[in-house]
């Protein structure tokens, strides 16, 4: 299994700031013939399912503004939040889906300071 | 717009099983995987496993023993049943949508399932007596 580890658990960022979440997987999920980072971001908001932000580990969803981005290829990966909102408070999940079972991280909690 | 509707009952008694449906309007479950996800209260995500319209699955092995997920299209409906069910399976249980991703290797091209982009809202499943 690929495991994904995300730190910190918890941040907190005043508004405006930058906040930056990391994920690592315990493998490889660089797939060589194509060039592919097979990993997700996630945001989920209390009471609501999880909304796509990026694949391919740095392609933003439609509809995601771009204070947010992602980065990082192979095992290290990188959610950043230029300019942090109050709307942006919510736990962010990294998943990979390079293989199965399809592993999330355990995810960041990011609150205003 | 495609949705997803996930129904089936909020109580389910110890050793029993788990039944789902989760209902895709306002699209096809053509050419997409679609799976199963849950999420104990307060606790993180688990993929549960998932079906190719064509009703090819693949399951968690963590719960493979345990479960299966079928699809019928002509309702639009994807299903799970979890049997034997404890409290451990306690959980807010989503249905998720992956697009088809496409990858080659020396065996050929092959079809693979992308990140999940679009969820239903959840339904919480007690597993109580």
């Amino acid at each position: 299994d690929i495991v994904m580890t995300q730190s910190p658990d918890s941040l907190a960022v005043s508004l405006g700031e930058r906040a930056t979440i990391n994920c690592k997987s315990s493998q490889s999920v660089l797939y060589n013939s194509n060039n592919k980072n097979y990993l997700a971001w996630y945001q989920q908001k209390p009471g609501q399912p999880p909304k796509l932000l990026f694949y391919w580990a740095s392609t933003r969803e439609s509809g995601v503004p771009d204070r947010f981005s992602g980065s990082g290829s192979g095992t290290e990966f990188t959610l950043t939040i230029s300019s942090l909102q109050a709307e942006d408070v919510a736990v962010y999940y990294c998943q990979q889906y390079y293989s199965t079972p399809f592993l999330f991280g355990q995810g960041t909690k990011v609150e205003i300071k | 717009q495609v949705q997803l509707q996930e129904s089936g009952p909020g109580l389910v008694k110890p050793s029993e099983t788990l039944s789902l449906t989760c209902t895709v309007s306002g699209g096809s479950l053509s050419s997409y995987y679609w799976s199963w996800i849950r999420q104990p209260p307060g606790k993180g995500l688990e993929w549960i496993g998932y079906i190719y319209y064509s009703g090819s699955t693949n399951y968690n092995p963590s719960l493979k023993s345990r479960v299966t997920i079928s699809i019928d299209t002509s309702k639009n409906q994807f299903s799970v049943k979890l049997s034997s069910v404890t409290a451990a399976d306690t959980a807010v249980y989503f249905c998720a949508r992956s697009p088809v991703t496409n990858y080659y290797n020396s065996n050929g091209g092959h079809i693979w399932p992308g990140g999940f982009d679009n969820w239903g809202q959840g339904t919480l499943v007690t597993v109580s007596s």
